[in-house]
């Protein structure tokens, strides 16, 4: 079956530095990949819309300076936690949309903000 | 505005008997709906789905049943199996996007 790596896995990092999360689909092109953020015990929220070669697109009250999102490549895609903050202490995962246009999650990043 | 709703936090089964995890949601136009179980730390993994267009859908021990006319959605796992417990997320979709549920979290025991 198709699979998406995240990496890393798990991060702590000082309140005001920035985050590196990368999403990669290995074995399928992912035009489009999809961040979502979850906060212990709520759902898992939609934070943007990544499409190769052009601007992510936003939900609502997701701020697009603060979460930056690159989707370079048809098979990688990074969200960048820009100042980070410990509010912004979440399980970040990514989903990558197959050509037969199922979606296949990565594993998550746990981002720990000191 | 919670579009997809999964009222019970929580769900206590005993092994091999049926679990009956619910979901109900407010927007008419979702084409698709999904179910994923996620354990703690990792990314959520596909169980089952059913299009709009249909009011069940069975894999093995997972059925999903469609009310469209109530908006609500549920998933049978039978028998209940230890292996089960785990998170249940519902979710909806219409184009690309994914809405999930608060999610139910499931624990079978012996």
């Amino acid at each position: 079956g198709a699979v998406v790596s995240q990496h890393p896995s798990w991060v702590i990092c000082k309140s005001g530095t920035s985050v590196k999360i990368e999403c990669r689909s290995l074995d399928f092109q992912a035009t489009t990949m999809f961040w979502y953020r979850q906060f212990p015990k709520q759902s898992l929220m939609l934070m943007a819309t990544s499409n190769e070669g052009s601007k992510a697109t936003y939900e609502q009250g997701v701020e697009k300076d603060k979460f930056l999102i690159n989707h370079a490549s048809l098979t990688l895609s990074t969200l960048t936690v820009t100042s980070a903050h410990p509010e912004d202490s979440s399980f970040y995962i990514c989903s990558a949309r197959a050509p037969d246009g199922f979606g296949f999650f990565g594993p998550g990043t746990r981002l720990t903000v000191l | 505005d919670q579009q997809v709703k999964q009222n019970s936090p929580s769900l206590s089964v005993q092994e091999g008997r049926i679990s009956i995890l619910n979901c109900d949601y407010t927007n008419s136009m979702f084409d698709y709906f999904l179910w994923y179980k996620k354990y703690p730390a990792e990314g959520p993994t596909f169980l089952i789905s059913i299009s709009s267009i249909k009011d069940k859908n069975e894999d093995g021990r997972f059925t999903v049943f469609l009310n469209k006319s109530a908006k609500h959605l549920s998933l049978h796992i039978v028998p209940s199996q230890p292996g089960d417990s785990a998170v249940y997320f519902c979710a909806a979709s219409r184009g690309d996007k994914l809405i999930f549920g608060t999610g139910t979290r499931l624990q079978v025991f012996p």
